[in-house]
């Protein structure tokens, strides 16, 4: 089955410079590819998500990068905020299967 | 956008007591709907997933008969925890989509369920 995995564990930047955390999967199928932000007791929300037939998409400060070849894609943060401070989860899907999730980074912005 | 609604936030029950979550979908009929565990600074782990007027289909090492999920319509489906013990408490999540596309999955906000 599909194995996701997800790097770095922990991220520290000051406030305004830019984050990058990257994601590895294994299944070529996956063509569905989400990430989400949780905050301390709560469930997780969709920030971006993107396609195989894409190989980046962008929404104002985040954006996804996809690389079919290698199997892996990244979320950028620019700019970064304090509020920008919680647990991102990339996942990856294909076909109607469950989503399988990486095991998170731990974000922290230093104001 | 799609919501999905989880009941209740936190709850904290004795050994041996069953607790149920509810995972309801307010503005979509959700097809297939997924309930996650989560412990603490780990990532979600799949228990469960349940289409609409089927039996669920349990992950490898999940107790069917400890964790009870019923789909009974399009936009409820709950999970009961049978008989609990310590061991059981943990950060649950349920997940909604609509269709049978791979992509548009909702999530709940949560259940902290705590057995003393």
């Amino acid at each position: 089955g599909e194995n996701v995995e997800q790097h770095p564990s922990t991220l520290s930047v000051q406030e305004g410079d830019s984050a990058v955390i990257k994601c590895t999967y294994s299944d070529s199928a996956s063509n569905y590819f989400p990430w989400y932000k949780q905050e301390l007791g709560k469930g997780p929300q969709l920030i971006i998500d993107i396609r195989s037939n894409v190989g980046e998409k962008k929404d104002q400060r985040i954006a996804v990068t996809l690389n079919k070849t290698a199997k892996h894609f990244s979320l950028h943060i620019t700019e970064t905020q304090p509020e920008d401070s919680a647990v991102y989860f990339c996942a990856a899907s294909k076909g109607n299967t469950p989503l399988v999730f990486g095991k998170g980074t731990r974000l922290s912005v230093i104001a | 956008g799609a919501v999905v609604s989880q009941h209740p936030s936190r709850v904290i029950c004795k050994s041996g007591t069953s607790v149920k979550i509810e995972c309801r979908s307010l503005d979509f009929q959700a097809t297939t709907m997924f309930w996650y565990r989560q412990f603490p600074k780990q990532s979600l782990m799949l228990m469960a997933t349940s289409n609409e007027g089927s039996k669920a289909t349990y992950e490898q090492g999940v107790e069917k008969d400890k964790f009870l999920i019923n789909h009974a319509s399009l936009t409820l489906s709950t999970l009961t925890v049978t008989s609990a013990h310590p061991e059981d408490s943990s950060f649950y999540i349920c997940s909604a989509r609509a269709g049978e596309a791979n992509y548009g999955y909702t999530f709940g906000s949560g259940t902290r369920l705590t057995v003393v």
